[in-house]
């Protein structure tokens, strides 16, 4: 059973352009969550989401942020214009039941941007 | 709000020493507990975890109890080896069923 997976690994982008990160969660998971690590930082909670169904974005940014984990396919991840300050690992974790607290979550190795 | 504190690193330590890696957190609540341990290139493993005062967990040698009177989950192990070299993270479940990390305590084993 493979783990959750994540690509790219590297991501290189220059400022104004769009970053897509994706997720594919542990197979028969269907609850995904990801998670920023800045420089220095521990992770921050950004996103967690269903299949089609985005749960709690409390910790997204605003502005140029989304994601999504459609019916078919990976959750994706999309910065949208990115500046020099969302240079980061991203992680991506899932769980196979619902809520983020009572169930172990399965880490993904991360997407590493780096933003020119 | 809810957080976790925890060393500051980086640690070394030579093989066989003894390790604390002190977490102390805010809650509201009795949150659950957390360890999480990262090797290089790789995302983060669930190390341990405690859910209830006076909990122990326990992983590979690794352990840390669930202190309330404290509000602290100090993580330990008797005699660490090179393979322990790694990134580790202290968390707990908190408001809203949210994740809350530390900082992580980076720890460099030297033979």
């Amino acid at each position: 059973n493979a783990g959750v997976m994540q690509n790219p690994r590297h991501l290189v982008r220059r400022r104004g352009q769009e970053a897509r990160l994706r997720c594919s969660p542990m197979k028969g998971h269907s609850h995904v969550y990801w998670y920023r690590q800045l420089p220095e930082e521990g992770l921050k909670f950004m996103v967690y989401l269903q299949k089609e169904n985005i749960i709690d974005e409390s910790g997204m940014p605003k502005e140029r942020f989304s994601a999504e984990f459609p019916k078919e396919g990976p959750s994706i991840l999309r910065i949208q214009q990115v500046v020099r300050g969302d240079s980061a690992a991203y992680f991506c974790a899932s769980s196979p039941i619902g809520g983020q607290g009572i169930n172990e979550q399965f880490f993904g190795p991360g997407t590493r941007l780096t933003v020119l | 709000g809810d957080s976790v504190t925890q060393m500051e690193g980086p640690v070394t330590l030579s093989e066989e020493a003894f390790l604390t890696i002190n977490c102390t957190y805010t809650a509201t609540g009795y949150p659950s507990l957390f360890w999480y341990v990262q090797y290089p290139g790789e995302g983060l493993q669930l190390l341990l975890k405690a859910t209830k005062a006076d909990d122990k967990g326990s992983n590979k040698g690794f352990e840390a109890t669930y202190r309330k009177e404290t509000t602290s989950f100090h993580l330990e192990k008797g005699s660490v080896q090179v393979s322990d070299s790694a990134v580790y993270f202290c968390a707990l479940i908190g408001t809203g069923n949210q994740f809350y990390f530390g900082t992580g305590t980076s720890l460099t084993v030297i033979p």
